[in-house]
């Protein structure tokens, strides 16, 4: 079983939908937990950060942790075809053996229809 | 400021072949991450180095892989010598230290092996 999982879709939605992607991991550890976007044929580049459990927002975008159920989502509102890429979550601890070390779920792709 | 910088951006090479790939991190960052991505496995991390040092190069898959950090602009991935399965595109990322979180990704290198 890997660390993290994550639905790689992919999935499409007309323009102005509310979009869900989750993730769910095994270890407790992981206290960080952060949202990539990755466009096609570029690198992945920092969405969302959180830290613990709890809600966070920016914009149109929204991130949830629930360290209970080992469960994180990120909700797009009104999405817009530039919304369309691959979003990866991603999780750290704290701790000698994994500081620094990202592992990361293997990716959603979104595709917003206009 | 210019961003991770990796080169070359595409690599077609023969089976056997040795493979080069360079990464100047961001001025100032003191780690820098490689990582392999795939349709199937998604994004691996392979090895990380703090100021200069290799940290964990766990994910290295054989030990036909090495990577080197010789100062702080600068570090090499070398596949000798490569085989078809190494075809993937291979993300370089720095972050100012092990204890933030934030990665900032390279446009990476698609490397294919015939």
């Amino acid at each position: 079983q890997k660390e993290v999982e994550q639905d790689p879709g992919p999935l499409s939605v007309p323009e102005g939908a509310i979009v869900s992607l989750n993730c769910t991991y095994s270890n407790s550890a992981f206290q960080y937990f952060m949202w990539y976007r990755q466009y096609s044929r570029k690198g992945p580049e920092l969405l969302m950060y959180t830290y613990s459990s709890g809600n966070k927002e920016d914009g149109r975008f929204t991130a949830q942790v629930d360290k209970s159920s080992k469960y994180i989502s990120l909700f797009i509102r009104d999405s817009q075809p530039s919304d369309s890429a691959t979003y990866l979550c991603a999780m750290s601890g704290r701790g000698s053996s994994n500081t620094g070390k990202l592992i990361f779920g293997q990716g959603t792709t979104l595709q917003v229809k206009p | 400021d210019a961003g991770v910088i990796q080169s070359p951006r595409h690599e077609v090479t023969e089976m056997g072949q040795e493979v080069t790939l360079r990464c100047k991190p961001i001025s100032g960052h003191n780690s820098l991450f490689w990582y392999r991505q795939t349709m199937m496995r998604g994004l691996e991390l392979l090895i990380y180095f703090n100021n200069n040092v290799p940290i964990d190069d766990s994910g290295m898959p054989e030990d036909r892989f090495s990577a080197k950090m010789p100062n702080a602009s600068f570090s090499t991935l070398k596949i000798q010598p490569s085989e078809p399965r190494d075809s993937a595109v291979y993300f370089c990322a720095s972050s100012p230290g092990l204890n933030t979180d934030t990665q900032y990704f390279g446009p990476g290198t698609r490397l294919t092996v015939l």
